[in-house]
C-alpha cells in the first residue's frame, strides 16, 4: 500500500530552538516532495518543495531528502510562536506523469514562548 | 490563496439532500483536485481533473461525483448527503510540469 507516514506529535519546542519534522514514504520511485503548513482552521500552504537528494534551504526552513532511505525532513531554525501549526508532508508517489499527491496525517508543532 | 475560491464557505444540510460545492480558479491551471480533511485521517483525495471534461477517482470517491465543463470551474456533488460526509472540503490546483498544489480556503460542510 502506498503511504506517507509522519509522527503525529504533538511536538513541542521552546522559542529559538530547532524543530525537526520527519516523514517516510513507501514508493522508492517517488520524485517530488513537499512540506505544507496548516494553521488551525485554515487551508494548507506550500512552504517547501524538494526534488533532489540533499538539503534545500529557504530562510529558517531546511528540507532534507534521502531517497535511498525514503525519508524527507523539515528543519525549522530559530523557531517562533508563529510557527505553531500542523505540518503536512506530501509526496508524488511513484513519480512520472502521475499528478496526484499523497499526504501524511501531519505533525502538530507547538513553539512555546 | 493563489486565485482559488470555494463556495459556499460554510453549509449545513440535512441527510439525503443533494449538495454541490464549487471551486473556481483564475490561474488557468490544468489540474484540479477535491480533498476532504477529517481528524485522524488527514487530507484524502476524492476526485481530480486533468482537463476539461477529464476526471478520475481518488481514494475516497464513493458517494461523490464531479464535473468540469470549463478550465476555471470544478464542481463536487454529493448526490444524497450522509452524516459521514460531514467534513472540511478543500480544492487544490496545479499546473502541467509541476506537482506543486495550491489550496483554496475550504468549505466546512455539516450534514445533520
Amino acid at each position: 500500500q502506498k503511504e506517507v507516514e509522519q509522527n503525529s506529535g504533538p511536538l513541542s519546542v521552546p522559542e529559538g530552538a530547532i524543530a525537526s519534522l520527519n516523514c517516510t514514504y513507501s514508493d522508492r520511485g517517488s520524485q517530488s516532495f513537499f512540506w505544507y503548513r496548516q494553521y488551525s482552521g485554515k487551508s494548507p500552504e506550500l512552504i517547501m518543495s524538494i526534488y533532489s537528494n540533499g538539503d534545500k534551504e529557504d530562510g529558517r526552513f531546511t528540507a532534507q531528502l534521502n531517497k535511498a532511505s525514503q525519508y524527507v525532513s523539515l528543519l525549522i531554525r530559530d523557531s517562533q510562536p508563529s510557527d505553531s501549526a500542523t505540518y503536512l508532508c506530501a509526496v508524488n508517489l511513484g513519480g512520472g506523469s502521475n499528478y496526484k499527491l499523497t499526504f501524511g496525517k501531519g505533525t502538530l508543532l507547538t513553539v512555546n514562548p | 490563496d493563489a486565485g482559488i475560491t470555494q463556495s459556499p464557505r460554510h453549509k449545513v444540510t440535512e441527510t439525503g439532500t443533494p449538495v454541490t460545492l464549487r471551486c473556481h480558479q483564475t490561474e488557468n491551471h490544468r489540474y484540479m483536485y477535491w480533498y476532504r480533511q477529517d481528524p485522524g485521517h488527514g487530507l484524502r483525495l476524492i476526485h481530480y481533473s486533468y482537463g476539461v471534461k477529464d476526471t478520475d477517482k481518488g481514494e475516497v470517491s464513493d458517494g461523490y461525483s464531479v464535473s468540469r465543463s470549463k478550465t476555471e470551474d470544478f464542481l463536487l456533488t454529493l448526490e444524497s448527503a450522509t452524516s459521514s460526509q460531514t467534513s472540511v472540503y478543500f480544492c487544490a490546483i496545479s499546473d502541467r510540469g509541476s506537482h506543486e498544489q495550491y489550496f483554496g480556503p475550504g468549505t466546512r460542510l455539516t450534514v445533520t
